[in-house]
């Protein structure tokens, strides 16, 4: 079974620049979620998307913005980017949502985002 | 909102000595907990998880972790460590009934030397 798949891998953008990162989740797994992990930090949510409905946000600007496609995959999209976006975004994939409890994700390997 | 500390960043030790990674957060209501880890390389792991019932939870590769609600912790444990559990060890948390969210501690570094 293939895991969670990211892409690109590696990405280098300018200052005000546009980003679309993709995320294809663990076949069957209908939740994604997108984190940001800066380097020496832990990862910080930024949205969940559940049957193709965000179902969370995380303390992020409004350039970040998010979506699911029919077939459960999902793109990040950053605008206008900043210095400070630079970071590894990881996807993450879970089989269901569940109000009550969380049944743990399956990441993908992330996309390196470096803005110069 | 709730906050996650990881209070040892960088972790030195020998193989076949024991190990303990702090973990405490801050939320007042229940919670489901998690510790993931991350070997050189390669993608985030769950190394087990806790949402209820025995406070003492077993995962995967002999680590165990034990909920003290108490003290809002949740340490992990391993009796006696190996090279190949060298990697970076990460708490998270989410309160229950709040998704998906997990909020991430800042990591441990654990180096084990051969």
């Amino acid at each position: 079974d293939a895991g969670v798949t990211q892409s690109p891998t590696h990405l280098i953008k300018t200052r005000g620049q546009q980003v679309t990162l993709r995320c294809s989740p663990i076949s069957g797994h209908k939740s994604v979620s997108w984190y940001q992990q800066v380097l020496g930090q832990g990862p910080q949510f930024i949205f969940q998307y559940y049957e193709k409905e965000e179902r969370g946000r995380g303390n992020f600007p409004d350039r970040f913005s998010a979506r699911q496609f029919p077939n459960y995959s999902s793109e990040l999209n950053v605008n206008a980017l900043l210095l400070g976006d630079s970071a590894l975004y990881l996807c993450a994939s879970s089989s269901d949502y569940d109000r009550g409890n969380h049944y743990g994700y399956t990441f993908g390997s992330g996309t390196r985002l470096t803005v110069v | 909102a709730q906050s996650v500390s990881q209070h040892n960043h960088h972790v030195i030790l020998s193989e076949a000595a024991s190990l303990e990674l702090g973990c405490n957060y801050s939320y007042g209501g229940t919670v489901n907990l998690f510790w993931y880890v991350q070997y050189p390389g390669q993608h985030l792991q769950l190394l087990l998880k806790y949402f209820s019932g025995d406070p003492l939870v077993k995962g995967i590769k002999g680590f165990e972790a034990e909920f003290i609600k108490s003290k809002f912790s949740f340490n992990l444990r391993k009796p006696s460590v190996q090279w190949s559990d060298t990697a970076e060890y990460f708490c998270a948390v989410t309160p229950y009934n709040a998704g998906n969210m997990l909020t991430f501690g800042g990591g441990t570094r654990l180096m084990v030397k051969p």
